[in-house]
């Protein structure tokens, strides 16, 4: 099994600054396989990035997904108030399919 | 436009088991896999299945012997059901669809599933 890890576990940011999430994997998945989501309390996932860096139907370009092999990122350019939230990187080799633990970008 | 829609909130007992739905529209179902995510409360996201609409499933390990994904073409809605049921399951059960990308880009709206005696 494939075990994502992300840190920072919580980021305190404020409104307009940049945020880097980490996402380590335990084993080489390639870039074609991983994938960001957003989830705001209450709401259900909204992917983000798929492929390690594309863009999903609808996302603004502040968000960018980069990395490969077993350290992936995703930077928010210039964070909004819509942008605090839980994120989660997921991969797809292999099975079970896995999800890290999440990184809560929340308002410093 | 692409909807899934899941059965609405269960609350069973210990050992109990629960079958959420998922019924999808807005695209040709069985061209996609579906997959089954859960959540607990206040946690993260955990991967239970795959089905493909037309056959064929593949669960998690860890639950193994506990889930059955099936499918119905007819209607459009994939299943999932959970048995054994323990508070540990307690849960958001969400369907989430996988189109030609490696990323779920549908979600259905989440079904809650409470376990207590």
């Amino acid at each position: 099994e494939i075990v994502l890890t992300q840190s920072p576990g919580t980021l305190s940011l404020s409104p307009g600054d940049r945020a880097t999430l980490s996402c380590r994997a335990s084993q080489n998945v390639s870039s074609s396989y991983l994938a960001w989501y957003q989830q705001k309390p209450g709401q259900t996932p909204r992917l983000l990035i798929y492929g390690a860096s594309n863009r999903a139907t609808g996302i603004p370009d502040r968000f960018n997904g980069g990395g490969s092999g077993t350290d992936f990122t995703l930077t928010i350019s210039r964070l909004e108030p819509d942008d605090f939230a839980v994120y989660y990187c997921q991969q797809f080799v292999g099975s079970p399919l896995t999800f890290g633990g999440g990184t809560k970008v929340e308002i410093k | 436009q692409v909807q899934l829609v899941q059965s609405g909130a269960e609350v069973k007992k210990p050992g109990a088991s629960v079958k959420v739905s998922c019924k999808a529209s807005g695209y040709t179902f069985t061209t996609y896999y579906m997959h089954w995510v859960r959540q607990a409360p206040g946690q993260g996201l955990e991967w239970m299945g795959i089905i493909h609409p037309s056959g064929g499933s593949t669960n998690a390990q860890k639950f193994q012997g506990r889930v059955t994904l099936t499918s119905d073409t007819s209607t459009s809605t994939v299943y999932m059901e959970l048995s054994s049921l323990r508070s540990e399951d307690t849960a958001i059960y969400y369907c989430a669809r996988r189109s030609s990308i490696y990323g779920f880009d549908y979600w259905g709206q989440g079904a809650l599933v409470t376990v207590s005696s």
